[in-house]
C-alpha cells in the first residue's frame, strides 16, 4: 500500500450504531487529519494529530471521536449519530513542518439511516 | 462565514484553450494559498500554492496568481487537456502557526471537452 488508505470505503449505519473509520498512512508523516465534506459545502477541518497528540478539535460533537494511536494510524470513532452526519469523510497526512501540503486518502462514503 | 468562497461551481472550456478558476477571501491574516485537485472516488491532491509575497507562482501549464489588494486569486490552465477534468479546491492558510488548518472554498468542477 501506498500513500494514505482509509476503510471503510462506504458505511451505511443506523442512528443506534457504532461503527468506526480507520486511516492508515504509508509516508512516514508524523500529523494526521479528519476532515467531513457535506454535499455542496467545503472540505470542514475536524480534528489535527501532531505525533499523536490531538492538537485541534474544531468544535466536533462528542459523537465523534477519534484516535490516534501511533503516527501512522488514524480511527474516527462514530456513535449515535445523525443523518446530517452523513458526508465524505476524509483523511490526510502531512509533516509537521509542512502542514499545508496535506496528502488525503479516498474518503469513506457515510450514510446515516 | 465562509472565509474562503469559489463562486463558479462549474466551469467549461474546450481542450487547447485556457481555464480560469477563480477564488476570493475574506480574511487578511491569510498569507498562504493552495490549488487541490480531486478526481472522482479519490481525496484532493495538492497542484500548486503560492505565498502571499509573492503575486504570481508558475508550474509548467498551471499557474496561481494572487491580488491581495482584492483578496482574489485565481488558477490558470494552459493549455486545459480533458485529464484536467476534475474538481478543483481553493484552501487558505492563516498566521496562527504551523497547524494544518486549511480552510477551504466549495470547489469548482472543471470540464474540459475535447
Amino acid at each position: 500500500e501506498t500513500g494514505v488508505t482509509q476503510t471503510p470505503r462506504h458505511l451505511v449505519m443506523g442512528m443506534t450504531n457504532k461503527k468506526s473509520l480507520k486511516c492508515e498512512q504509508h509516508l512516514g508523516h508524523n500529523a494526521m487529519y479528519w476532515y467531513k465534506q457535506s454535499a455542496k459545502k467545503p472540505l470542514e477541518l475536524m480534528f489535527v494529530y501532531n505525533f499523536k497528540e490531538q492538537t485541534e478539535n474544531n468544535s466536533v460533537p462528542s459523537r465523534f471521536s477519534p484516535e490516534c494511536p501511533n503516527s501512522s494510524h488514524l480511527f474516527l470513532h462514530l456513535h449515535t449519530l445523525q443523518p446530517e452526519d452523513s458526508a465524505l469523510y476524509l483523511c490526510a497526512s502531512s509533516q509537521p513542518t509542512d502542514t499545508d501540503t496535506q496528502y488525503f486518502g479516498p474518503g469513506t462514503r457515510l450514510t446515516v439511516l | 462565514d465562509q472565509q474562503v468562497k469559489q463562486n463558479s461551481p462549474s466551469l467549461s472550456v474546450q481542450e487547447g484553450r485556457i481555464s480560469i478558476l477563480n477564488c476570493d477571501y475574506t480574511n487578511s491574516m491569510f498569507d498562504y494559498f493552495l490549488w487541490y485537485k480531486k478526481y472522482p472516488a479519490e481525496g484532493p491532491t495538492f497542484l500548486i500554492s503560492i505565498s502571499s509575497i509573492k503575486d504570481k507562482n508558475e508550474d509548467g501549464r498551471f499557474t496561481v496568481f494572487l491580488n491581495k489588494s482584492a483578496k482574489h486569486l485565481s488558477l490558470h490552465i494552459v493549455p486545459s487537456q480533458p485529464g484536467d477534468s476534475a474538481v478543483y479546491f481553493c484552501a487558505a492558510s492563516g498566521t496562527s502557526g504551523n497547524t494544518g488548518k486549511l480552510i477551504f472554498g466549495q470547489g469548482t468542477t472543471l470540464q474540459v471537452k475535447p
